[in-house]
């Protein structure tokens, strides 16, 4: 069946603008995580949802991030006013539900801000 | 925070050569870990896991090692092939909600 998928696949922004990036889990996936992996790194945890509630929101690096996900299927993670320091890799995973270990991880949306 | 952490960034093996990756983790709360590959360009991918009540369990090529004593988690791959070449992530939770990669090991196979 269909794996978890995420756009853009690749993202190039300026400085100060906002980015909104995609990730529509695996059908019937109930927990949903965003990670950010830069060049060269392990993978950050930034955010989980189970269903359309995200309990623990302290993994965000800052208030520049934010992240919902309607419907609990798709999410939507928003960077605004974009920095340098932004530029990574963002990763979408998806699990049957929370105390089910095992994530479906997507192919990652690449952003570069310049 | 947390800490998971790998103690080589590299290794090389001749292919059919069995390969150890290593992992050091940091909180004793932990009771679950995961072993992921990574391809290039690709997502990660899950390989095997284990829990804190284990100290071994075996996959297909796999074995996952847990020593809860000293922190330290280990992924044996047997027979290496070309495709195993990757980077090797390990990942633990005391939660199960939140999740913590350690920086990872490339693993290359030498035809």
């Amino acid at each position: 069946g269909a794996g978890v998928s995420q756009s853009p696949s690749n993202k190039v922004t300026e400085k100060g603008k906002d980015v909104e990036l995609r990730c529509d889990p695996i059908s019937g996936h109930t927990a949903l995580y965003w990670y950010r992996q830069s060049l060269g790194q392990g993978l950050e945890f930034l955010i989980y949802f189970q269903g359309n509630s995200a309990p623990d929101k302290s993994g965000l690096p800052s208030d520049r991030f934010s992240a919902e996900r309607t419907g609990g299927s798709v999410s939507t993670l928003t960077i605004q006013r974009t920095q340098q320091e932004d530029s990574a890799v963002y990763l979408c995973a998806s699990s049957l539900g929370l105390g089910y270990y095992e994530q479906y991880f997507g192919p990652g949306t690449r952003l570069t801000v310049t | 925070g947390e800490s998971v952490g790998l103690h080589l960034p590299t290794l090389s093996v001749q292919e059919g050569d069995n390969s150890i990756i290593n992992c050091a983790y940091s909180n004793s709360a932990s009771d679950y870990f995961i072993w992921y590959k990574q391809e290039s360009g690709k997502g990660p991918q899950f390989i095997i896991d284990i829990r804190s009540n284990m100290d071994k369990r075996q996959g297909q090529r796999v074995t996952v090692l847990l020593n809860k004593t000293v922190k330290h988690l280990s992924l044996q791959i047997a027979a290496t092939q070309p495709g195993d070449s990757a980077v090797y992530f390990c990942a633990e939770t005391p939660s199960g909600n939140q999740f913590y990669f350690g920086t990872g090991t490339s693993l290359t196979v030498i035809p």
